[in-house]
């Protein structure tokens, strides 16, 4: 079955380091997407890419990096990890350019920061 | 720019009552509008979607109606169950500025008792 594959599930760091999140999919999907969800918040966008070697800063870029060296991948990295509640970080991606065309999302990886 | 507002949660049911979560967004032109939902551990899920006013998308016995002259997007269902129990998310993309993000509203946990 085609999908998203986030690993791990859940991650812990100390504070200052940097994370590397995983993203992976099957689904043949242009553009793929991070997004930021914090507790009792909705998901604010971190990063997004809609062709291989090309990626655009969503609305909270600063303390993150991102890589789109293959259509299938698209890894996230924490730079310098802050501590903060735990937040869940989802990556989805979606055909193309259609804003019509819904995303199609991971399970999440919750990361915590000590 | 463009954005969505969410009534605030949670909302608390016992079963078999008629659910309505309310979404309201700001966005020129005709954007798409979509519901996802996120079951406990699980990554978010497309419910419905409706990509022009007046449209009505339907999925799982939840409803929603594209309705440009309110710019609503409310979320129905006539009788909800114990496993509807999970976080809903409004969202939009395109509109004026054909913008291929999404945006998501805060989300609104609803909890569903026998």
């Amino acid at each position: 079955d085609g999908g998203i594959t986030q690993s791990p599930k859940y991650l812990f760091r100390k504070e200052g380091q940097n994370v590397t999140l995983s993203c992976e999919q099957n689904l043949n999907h242009d553009a793929m997407y991070w997004y930021r969800q914090d507790p009792g918040q909705g998901l604010r966008l971190i990063y997004y890419s809609q062709i291989v070697n090309d990626f655009q800063k969503g609305d909270i870029a600063e303390g993150y990096s991102v890589s789109r060296e293959k259509k299938e991948s698209f890894p996230l990295t924490v730079t310098s990890a802050q501590k903060n509640p735990p937040a869940f970080y989802h990556c989805a991606s979606r055909t193309g350019n259609s804003y019509n065309s819904p995303l199609h999302f991971g399970n999440g990886t919750r990361l915590t920061v000590t | 720019g463009n954005s969505v507002t969410q009534m605030e949660g949670p909302v608390t049911l016992s079963e078999e009552a008629f659910l309505t979560i309310n979404c309201t967004y700001t966005a020129t032109g005709y954007p798409s509008l979509f519901w996802y939902v996120q079951y406990p551990g699980e990554g978010l899920q497309l419910l419905l979607k409706a990509t022009k006013a007046d449209d009505k998308g339907s999925n799982k016995g939840f409803e929603a109606t594209y309705r440009k002259e309110t710019t609503s997007f409310h979320l129905e269902k006539g009788s909800v169950q114990v496993s509807d129990s999970a976080v809903y998310f409004c969202a939009l993309s395109g509109g004026s500025y054909n913008t291929d993000k999404l945006i998501f509203g805060t989300g609104t946990r609803l909890q569903v008792f026998p």
